[in-house]
């Protein structure tokens, strides 16, 4: 499976935007980039996700590499409710069906 | 509309115990999920159905789990026996496809005495 790296922790000033790295470098052509994130107690929540191109939804902006070997999630003004674990997932559903393989994510905090 | 729905949202129970969990998936939606999440392992994928058929069990952990979806609105995880290190937070998905979005519930917190 392909695998993902993320930093374990990030801050984050409430109003600011915060950029979320990742990186896949062995991504293969089949694989979908996808992010969730986990609010405390509470189950994963999905957010975005692209293939090639940049994507942009009313929670997030996903910036992609050219070479697709990392990506990063870019929300625009991170309020405290944004406060979550973050999750970068490779998705190849041709070849692994419907699984979402969960790494160890990015934790967000943010600051009044 | 209302989301992915599990129950009970707690449950503590002996070790031997038989353990029933339950999940209620999205109308329309023809893909469940069911994960296990603890501190040491993070979050798994235990089991998937496709239109009420298990795809893919090969994350149950071993015999005394199993997973049944009878129709389209309703799945449940039985653990029986039950053992202390099942203990876990328990999460139910289901999506409109298998390769759509997962939608997830707020999960059962499993604790095994």
């Amino acid at each position: 499976d392909a695998k993902t790296t993320q930093p374990n922790s990030m801050e984050s000033n409430e109003e600011e935007p915060v950029h979320l790295p990742c990186n896949h470098s062995t991504i293969s052509g089949t694989d979908y980039i996808h992010w969730y994130r986990q609010l405390p107690s509470q189950g994963p929540e999905y957010v975005i996700h692209g293939l090639t191109s940049n994507v942009n939804n009313r929670m997030a902006s996903l910036a992609i590499a050219e070479d697709r070997k990392s990506s990063t999630l870019i929300l625009h003004r991170a309020t405290l409710r944004d406060a979550a674990v973050y999750y970068c997932i490779l998705r190849d559903v041709d070849n692994q069906g419907g699984k979402l393989i969960f790494g160890q994510g990015t934790e967000l905090s943010v600051k009044p | 509309d209302a989301g992915v729905i599990q129950s009970p949202r707690h449950e503590v129970t002996e070790m031997g115990q038989e353990v029933t969990l339950r999940c209620k998936p999205i109308s329309g939606h023809n893909s469940l999920f069911w994960y296990r999440q603890t501190m040491m392992r993070g979050l798994e994928l235990l089991i998937y159905f496709n239109n009420n058929v298990p795809i893919d069990d090969s994350g149950m952990p071993e015999d005394r789990f199993s997973a049944k979806m009878p129709n389209a609105s309703f799945s449940t995880l039985k653990i029986q026996p039950s053992e202390p290190r099942d203990s876990a937070v328990y999460f139910c998905a289901s999506s409109r496809t298998y390769d759509q979005p997962q939608h997830f519930g707020d999960g059962t917190r499993l604790s095994i005495l």
